[in-house]
C-alpha cells in the first residue's frame, strides 16, 4: 500500500501573506489533485495534475497556484491569504489509466486559518 | 460545466431502516463519465466507497448500491437496511476519463439512531 503526507497539517497565516502547502505521495500514481473543503461546499477542484510539470486547472484556480516538478510531490501556493479564511485542503492521487483511473486516494489534510 | 447535486442533509435514519441518498449529474464536457462514492467516516480519511463506469451498471459495497443511469444522469446510493455504523459523510463524485479530473458534490451527512 502506500500513503499521501500532507505538511503542514495547520497553516496560520496573516491577511495577504504567500502561503505554501505541499503533499506528498508513494503509490507511483500519475495524477494528482488539490481540492478545497469548506463547511457546506464539499470539495471543490483547485488544480490537479496528469503527470510530472502538468497543470490542469480545476473551477476553483483563481488566487492560487500548483507545481508538480517531480512525480511523487504536489505543492499548492495560496497567493495571497484573505483574511477571515478558514478551509481545509485535500490533496488526492490516482492511476492515471486503466481501470482505477480516477478512483482517487486522500490525505488527511491541510486545515488553512487566516487571521 | 460539470457538476455533481445530491440530497442535501443531514439526513437520520433509524438502525435496520432503509436508505437512499440521491447524486446528478451534469458532463457536458465529459464523453465517458465514471461515477463514484466516496465516504468519510468520523475521525477517518476520504475513502472510495464504489464506482462504476459503464452505463448501466452497479456498483455495491458494504450493503450499498448505486446503478449508473444515463438516461436520467443519476448515481443514487442506497441500502436495505443501515447500521450505526453506517453514520458517516457521502460523497458522490464525477470523473472524466479523457482528461482524468473528478468533481465531487456537497457531500451529504448520514447519522443513523439506534
Amino acid at each position: 500500500g502506500g500513503i499521501i503526507t500532507q505538511t503542514p497539517k495547520f497553516l496560520i497565516g496573516q491577511e495577504g501573506q504567500k502561503l505554501t502547502l505541499k503533499c506528498q505521495q508513494n503509490f507511483n500514481h500519475d495524477t494528482m489533485y488539490w481540492y478545497r473543503q469548506d463547511s457546506g461546499k464539499g470539495l471543490r477542484l483547485i488544480y490537479y495534475s496528469i503527470t510530472e510539470n502538468d497543470l490542469q486547472k480545476g473551477d476553483l484556480s483563481e488566487g492560487y497556484d500548483a507545481s508538480r516538478e517531480k512525480k511523487s510531490s504536489f505543492s499548492l501556493t495560496v497567493t495571497s491569504a484573505q483574511k477571515n479564511e478558514m478551509a481545509v485542503f485535500l490533496c488526492a492521487s490516482s492511476m492515471g489509466q486503466g481501470s482505477s483511473q480516477n478512483t482517487l486516494y486522500f490525505g488527511a489534510g491541510t486545515r488553512l486559518s487566516v487571521l | 460545466g460539470d457538476s455533481v447535486t445530491q440530497t442535501e442533509g443531514p439526513v437520520t435514519v433509524s438502525e435496520s431502516e432503509s436508505l437512499i441518498i440521491n447524486c446528478t449529474y451534469s458532463a457536458t464536457s465529459i464523453a465517458y463519465p465514471n461515477l463514484f462514492w466516496y465516504v468519510r467516516y468520523p475521525g477517518e480519511g476520504l475513502q472510495l466507497l464504489l464506482k462504476v463506469i459503464t452505463a448501466g451498471q452497479k456498483g455495491s459495497s458494504r450493503g450499498f448500491e448505486a446503478t449508473y443511469n444515463k438516461e436520467t444522469t443519476s448515481f443514487h446510493l442506497q441500502k436495505a437496511s443501515v447500521q450505526e455504523s453506517d453514520s458517516a459523510v457521502y460523497y458522490c463524485a464525477l470523473g472524466a476519463s479523457n482528461t482524468n479530473k473528478v468533481v465531487f458534490g456537497t457531500g451529504t451527512r448520514l447519522q443513523v439512531l439506534p
